[in-house]
């Protein structure tokens, strides 16, 4: 089963929209962590924030903010007042605590299109 | 500056032959990754180095032999190389092996088979 689930596969929107992209976790631990990454189209992998389980504080970094939701197993990321820059695939991912190693789960993307 | 380097950028190949990408990290990190993402843009972890001992090994083609020569490096040996090898390779490192530690990931290596 999939950890984790990007729903979203495609989404397009006109500059100065908001947009929220949605990520669905599934996990027996007590303990994660919750990440999301930026794939530009020049295609290297940008880290954009960690949210670990015990802190559901909602996060705001300029433009971008993330819900936290336990109780709904969702951790999902708005960008404000979108810009053509913003125009990339977003991943989400799980780590667990009780797997060594790290082991990143990533959702299969969302691919975000800001048109001018 | 760098942070985590991979060689050479872009390699095409044809089928059969063997293959090396290299990886290097100045981070300072104990935790290097291979990750392989497809066509679909799905992204899935190979292998798992810490301090130069390989501790996660997912269900890959003993074909792909990674090697670790120090922490710094984590290379990628691909032998006989198939047409459904075609994908990006990335690199990634992290201060350690917890769960807690972030994944910075390389610019990636896109290998072509023919």
């Amino acid at each position: 089963a999939q950890k984790v689930t990007q729903a979203q596969t495609e989404i397009s929107v006109v500059e100065k929209e908001d947009v929220t992209l949605d990520c669905v976790y599934e996990t027996r631990d007590t303990t994660y962590y919750l990440f999301w990454y930026k794939q530009p189209p020049s295609g290297e992998l940008v880290f954009l924030i960690r949210r670990n389980s015990f802190d559901e504080q909602n996060e705001i970094s300029g433009r971008y903010s993330w819900n936290f939701q336990k109780s709904t197993s969702s951790f999902n990321f708005t960008i404000t007042a979108s810009q053509v820059v913003d125009s990339a695939v977003y991943f989400c991912a799980l780590s667990e605590a009780r797997y060594t190693g790290n082991q990143f789960y990533f959702g299969t993307g969302t691919s975000l299109t800001v048109i001018p | 500056d760098t942070a985590v380097s991979q060689t050479p950028k872009y390699l095409v190949t044809q089928m059969g032959n063997d293959k090396s990408i290299k990886c290097e990290q100045n981070l300072g990190h104990d935790t290097m990754y291979w990750y392989k993402q497809d066509s679909k843009k799905f992204l899935k972890i190979m292998f798992s180095y810490n301090n130069k001992e390989l501790i996660i090994n997912e269900t890959v083609p003993n074909r792909f032999s990674p090697k670790s020569p120090d922490k710094a490096h984590l290379n990628l040996h691909i032998n006989s190389l198939e047409l459904g090898d075609s994908a990006v390779y990335f690199c990634a490192s992290s201060q350690d092996d917890r769960s807690v530690e972030t994944q910075y990931f390389g610019p990636g290596t896109r290998l072509l088979v023919l």
